[in-house]
């Protein structure tokens, strides 16, 4: 069965202290990952897709990167306005194009 | 540049009657998928629609849900007798096609039934 794990469920920071946030995945064949950010009360804002093992992409504070299991979303020098809800996804080979979510992870990043 | 346009954002329907919630993909996006997000539980796929095509709804429950996608107007997510269970946060995204093609998501719309 295709799966997405995100850890850790949460995550607070202070401002300016650098961390990643992990998405592991276990799937049949990946077409694409998806990096989103969720604002409360708002709908998935698209950040990143990532298509091949060694891929990077970079914007601002942020920066994407995908293995043949994991994708991790690094956070560099945060601000009180990164805090949201990061949700990862993936797109199976097999399936019509539907993503798969993992359960998110909240970052709270205090000033 | 109109985004996915969901309405109403927010819905409240007593238990036994019918809510029908509207998407208007982004301009030029063909392909519509609705996903549902129950509290404290992570975005779940439902259906994908093409206009006038249900191509995969293999995250539909097998009753009271129905959606469409006519040739002209927005996609529809219909949920007849709603019960309690039922509230939740629907979203709606759009796509240019199925390919690896990011999905744009509209706002949502915050069901609640009572």
């Amino acid at each position: 069965e295709d799966q997405v794990t995100q850890s850790p469920e949460a995550l607070r920071l202070q401002e300016g202290e650098s961390s990643s946030l992990n998405c592991s995945y276990t799937v049949s064949g990946l077409r694409g990952l998806f990096w989103y950010r969720q604002d409360p009360g708002k709908g998935p804002e698209f950040l990143f897709t990532l298509y091949s093992a060694g891929e990077e992409k970079e914007k601002e504070r942020l920066k994407a990167t995908l293995t043949k299991k994991e994708s991790f979303l690094h956070i560099t020098a945060p601000k009180p306005e990164d805090s949201a809800t990061y949700l990862c996804a993936v797109q199976v080979i097999s399936n019509t194009g539907k993503l798969i979510f993992g359960q998110g992870t909240t970052l709270q990043v205090k000033p | 540049n109109a985004g996915v346009m969901q309405n109403p954002r927010h819905l409240v329907r007593r238990r036994g009657q019918e809510a029908r919630l509207r998407c208007s993909p982004m301009k030029g996006h063909s392909h519509v998928y609705w996903y549902r997000q129950l509290p404290e539980e992570g975005l779940k796929f439902m259906v994908y629609l093409q206009k006038e095509n249900i191509i995969d709804e293999s995250g539909m429950p097998k009753e009271r849900f129905s959606a469409e996608f006519p040739k002209e107007g927005p996609s529809i997510l219909r949920i007849q007798q709603v019960v309690r269970g039922d509230s939740a946060a629907y979203f709606c995204a759009s796509s240019p096609s199925s390919g690896v093609y990011e999905a744009f998501f509209g706002q949502g719309t915050r069901l609640t039934v009572v």
